[in-house]
């Protein structure tokens, strides 16, 4: 398994505004995840983080609108950019520790105004 | 389309009694299957998960089922306890274009153990 965090842990932001996800983990993983979780909704993955490569995004999720940085082994951003009120959710990030199981952060609940 | 199906949002069970939460699924591509569970304000937390070679995997309390036939899984928690009271995912690995990390989830199930 893997400890993972998240900051902030939730924030409130204006329509426009962006907002930047910090996700870390305790240990070097390859492949880290960013999930978004809407409300009354399944988790929907938006993107496979691969350290030294482009972000994979899945349909439906761009770069532009959610652009991801993955510096290192432990370490991923998401940004939620030019926010609107439907991008009010729980974004997750996780990490695949090598037997297809994931281990996800706390979540970074996200409400936009 | 959904292609994870967890068709009861909520389930209510007395303290000692078995749980059983259901989920189906549409894509047959999907190998690998998984369980989740979730408190608030945290996020999911990895429980049991399940090969398609196999029917059952036991850990614990905890026993789940495939019937690849029926595309069908179920989580048996037995005996409930109230700190199961959660949000329970089940989720899918595989599909379409051998994508063995993605995980496609459920709606979730909402477990609430009585005393």
């Amino acid at each position: 398994s893997a400890v993972i965090s998240q900051k902030p842990s939730r924030d409130i932001c204006q329509r426009g505004t962006s907002l930047t996800i910090q996700c870390q983990v305790d240990s070097q993983v390859t492949m880290m995840f960013w999930y978004r979780q809407q409300p009354g909704q399944s988790l929907t993955l938006i993107a496979t983080a691969n350290q030294g490569s482009e972000a994979t995004y899945e349909s439906g999720f761009v770069i532009d609108k959610f652009p991801i940085s993955r510096p290192n082994l432990t370490f991923s951003t998401l940004t939620v950019s030019n926010m609107s009120p439907e991008d009010s959710s729980i974004y997750l990030c996780s990490v695949e520790t090598g037997a297809y199981e994931q281990y996800f952060g706390p979540g970074t609940r996200l409400t936009v105004t | 389309d959904q292609q994870v199906k967890q068709n009861s949002p909520s389930l209510s069970v007395q303290e000692g009694r078995i749980s059983i939460l259901n989920c189906d699924y549409t894509n047959s591509m999907f190998d690998y299957f998984l369980w989740y569970k979730k408190y608030p304000a945290e996020g999911p937390t990895f429980l049991i998960s399940i090969s398609s070679i196999k029917d059952k995997n036991e850990d614990g309390r905890f026993t789940v089922f495939l019937n690849k036939s029926a595309k069908h899984l179920s989580l048996h928690i037995v005996p409930s306890q109230p700190g199961d009271s959660a949000v329970y995912f089940c989720a899918a690995s595989g599909g379409s274009g051998g994508s063995n990390y993605k995980l496609t989830f459920g709606k979730g199930t909402l477990l609430t153990v009585n005393p």
